[in-house]
């Protein structure tokens, strides 16, 4: 199966300054790598995602990035805010038909 | 965008008894749907596949008889957790994907059940 780490598994910011969580997997035939915020007490939210085809995309504030060869991605978030604060993790989805989340990292925007 | 509708969001029980939870894809269907299970601070761990029509396909280590999973309709899957003890005190979130599209997992807002 597919094993997906996550770094670092904590991140503190200063409000404004840019925030990067970094994602490797284990199989080369994954195709599609999500990232979810998820806020205390409540479910995972899609933020971004990318497809095997492209190497990044972006969403305002929000990029991810893919590095096929080395088998990792990357969120970027710029001029974090306070509600930016929350858990993120990264998955991997080999099939279409499962995901393999990371272990997930807390970030806190420090106002 | 696709909704799942999960009910309820806590639910405090007895241990011995059992607790139902639901998922509901509100604006599309769902032929497959996910449940997992998170302690705090951690990730969120697969406990089974539950297909319309069909039994659930669970993951490694997870008890069938504990966690009952149906999925009678294209639109809902319920999870029952039997014979309730505290340690099967957790948070408990469902993913549905739109059948009509490849990718896209929607999550559920999560069910935070204690078991006393």
């Amino acid at each position: 199966g597919e094993n997906v780490e996550q770094h670092p598994s904590t991140l503190s910011v200063q409000e404004g300054d840019s925030a990067v969580i970094k994602c490797t997997y284990s199989d080369s035939a994954s195709n599609y790598f999500p990232w979810y915020k998820q806020e205390l007490g409540k479910g995972p939210q899609l933020i971004i995602d990318i497809r095997s085809n492209v190497g990044e995309k972006k969403d305002q504030r929000i990029a991810v990035t893919l590095n096929k060869t080395a088998k990792h991605f990357s969120l970027h978030i710029t001029e974090t805010q306070p509600e930016d604060s929350a858990v993120y993790f990264c998955a991997a989805d080999l099939t279409g038909n499962q995901f393999y989340f990371g272990t997930g990292t807390s970030l806190t925007v420090i106002p | 965008g696709a909704v799942v509708s999960q009910h309820p969001s806590w639910v405090i029980c007895k241990s011995g008894t059992s607790v139902k939870i639901e998922c509901r894809s509100l604006d599309f269907q769902a032929t497959t749907m996910f449940w997992y299970r998170q302690f705090p601070k951690q990730s969120l761990m697969l406990m089974a596949t539950s297909n319309e029509g069909s039994k659930a396909t669970y993951e490694q280590g997870v008890e069938k008889d504990k966690f009952l999973i149906n999925h009678a309709s294209l639109t809902l899957s319920t999870l029952t957790v039997t014979s309730a003890h505290p340690e099967d005190s957790s948070f408990y979130i469902c993913s549905a994907r739109d059948s009509g599209t490849v990718y896209g997992y929607t999550f559920g807002s999560g069910t935070r059940l204690t078991v006393v």
